[in-house]
């Protein structure tokens, strides 16, 4: 079983259109999580943090169930220029992996007009 | 403020060959870490140094090797090259060791093509 998986996607969707990414780990120590968002032939880049009572930033709400082991990320009126892979990413913060992300292996988005 | 700069851009090498590519953090990060993202997958960890000293070590073989010099620029060295080491190899530097209270800036990356 991979670490973190994701919905494997695509998906496409229309302008304005909400649409929702789930992920799941495995480590049941994990202590940090987080969405990055990669460009095509881009680096990724940190979206934002999850936390336990959920979080919004502007369109993008994430939400994180420890007890399922599950994250989500949700993101309302759909932007063109959300088009993206989107990345689940965990911290396991344990023994000498503190320094370590354990990235999904990504859902792509694209939003048409 | 210069981000994370990594060199060079792309690279083309011939199974067998080894390879340095080379990762300048943002000024002030202490922390280098290296991943290694195939096409259509997200990054693996391969490396993490802080102050010089390897912090943590990712599921890959030992023909992966990699430093941190004093100004904490880094390099990551693969030996005996193979066509499944073609990937983007992408360095992040952060201020602290912890990737919880610390966050990671990732560089364009490298892309490596092994023929």
């Amino acid at each position: 079983r991979k670490e973190v998986e994701q919905d494997p996607g695509p998906f496409n969707v229309p302008e304005g259109a909400t649409v929702a990414f789930n992920c799941t780990y495995s480590n049941s120590a994990s202590q940090s999580f987080f969405w990055y968002r990669q460009d095509c032939r881009k680096e990724p880049k940190l979206l934002m943090s999850v936390y336990s009572s959920g979080n919004e930033d502007g369109r993008f709400t994430a939400q994180l169930n420890r007890a399922s082991q599950y994250i989500s990320l949700l993101i309302r009126d759909s932007k063109l220029s959300d088009s993206a892979t989107y990345l689940c990413v965990v911290n396991h913060a344990g023994g000498t992996s503190y320094g370590k992300l354990t990235f999904g292996q990504g859902t792509i988005l694209t939003v048409h007009p | 403020d210069a981000g994370v700069t990594q060199s060079p851009t792309h690279l083309i090498k011939t199974r067998g060959q080894h390879v340095t590519l080379r990762c300048s953090p943002i000024s002030g990060h202490k922390s280098v870490s290296w991943y290694q993202q195939v096409l259509g997958q997200g990054p693996q960890f391969i490396f993490q140094y802080y102050e010089k000293e390897e912090r943590g070590r990712g599921n890959f073989p030992d023909r992966f090797s990699a430093r941190q010099f004093p100004n904490y620029s880094s390099e990551l060295n693969v030996n005996a090259l193979l066509l499944g080491d073609s990937a983007l190899y992408l360095c992040a530097s952060s201020l602290g060791d912890r990737a919880n209270n610390s966050p990671l800036h990732f560089g364009n990356g490298t892309r490596l093509t092994v023929t």
